[in-house]
């Protein structure tokens, strides 16, 4: 069983552009989440997508943005780069929403590199 | 969020047991206890969970203690490719807190030959 795709794998962007990042989650998984991990800050929630509806948000500025298509595949974009959003972008895909026991997949990740 | 304590490093020799403790004091009734680890270059993954009763799977052992205000993760006999960062978190069954995981520091498990 294939498990979570991120793409890209690396890439490399300057201040004040944006970018777009993809997750395809496991077959049969209909929540994505996302996750930034930076040296300083650790592994943060950002948001939760289920059934094309975002679920849950973190503390992020709204230069982050998400969304998940029919097909469970979810995009997250940030606009305006800056500095510090050089990070690790995780996402994680489980089969339901809300569950306390459920599993988390974690994919590798994307690192966005911002100069 | 309730919150965990981890110490942030830990070493253990090849082939010996390791425990990883764990303290949430602020625990609330009906939190799990979660347990994951990341390896280098690799994104988190699951190793265990459990609420009051202590828990075992092809990968560790959870134990739990009675007032659930600590719990320890058990590898029984580490290996070199057990060296990773171990993240204890808890999720209540709150829809909102159950979605999202809450990570610490973890504890970074060094193994050595």
């Amino acid at each position: 069983k294939a498990g979570v795709t991120q793409t890209p794998r690396y890439l490399i962007k300057t201040r004040g552009q944006q970018v777009t990042l993809s997750c395809s989650p496991i077959s049969g998984h209909r929540s994505v989440s996302w996750y930034q991990q930076t040296p300083g800050q650790g592994l943060q929630f950002l948001f939760e997508y289920f059934s094309e509806t975002q679920r849950n948000k973190g503390n992020f500025p709204g230069r982050f943005s998400g969304r998940q298509f029919s097909n469970s595949r979810s995009e997250m974009n940030v606009s305006t780069l800056e500095l510090g959003d050089s990070a690790l972008y995780l996402c994680a895909s489980s089969l339901r929403s809300g569950i306390a026991t459920g599993e988390l997949f974690f994919g590798e990740g994307s690192r966005l590199t911002v100069l | 969020d309730a919150k965990t304590t981890q110490p942030n490093s830990m070493e253990s020799n090849e082939e010996e047991p390791v425990h990883l403790p764990c303290n949430h004091s602020t625990i609330s009734g009906t939190d799990y206890i979660h347990w994951y680890r990341q390896l280098p270059s690799q994104g988190p993954e699951y190793v265990i969970h459990g609420l009051t009763s202590n828990v075992n799977n092809r990968m560790a052992s959870l134990a739990i203690a009675e007032d659930r205000k600590s719990s320890t993760l058990i590898l029984h006999r580490a290996t070199l490719r057990d060296a990773a960062v171990y993240y204890c978190i808890l999720r209540g069954i709150d829809t909102g807190t159950a979605s999202k995981l809450t990570f610490g520091t973890g504890t970074r498990l060094q193994v050595t030959l």
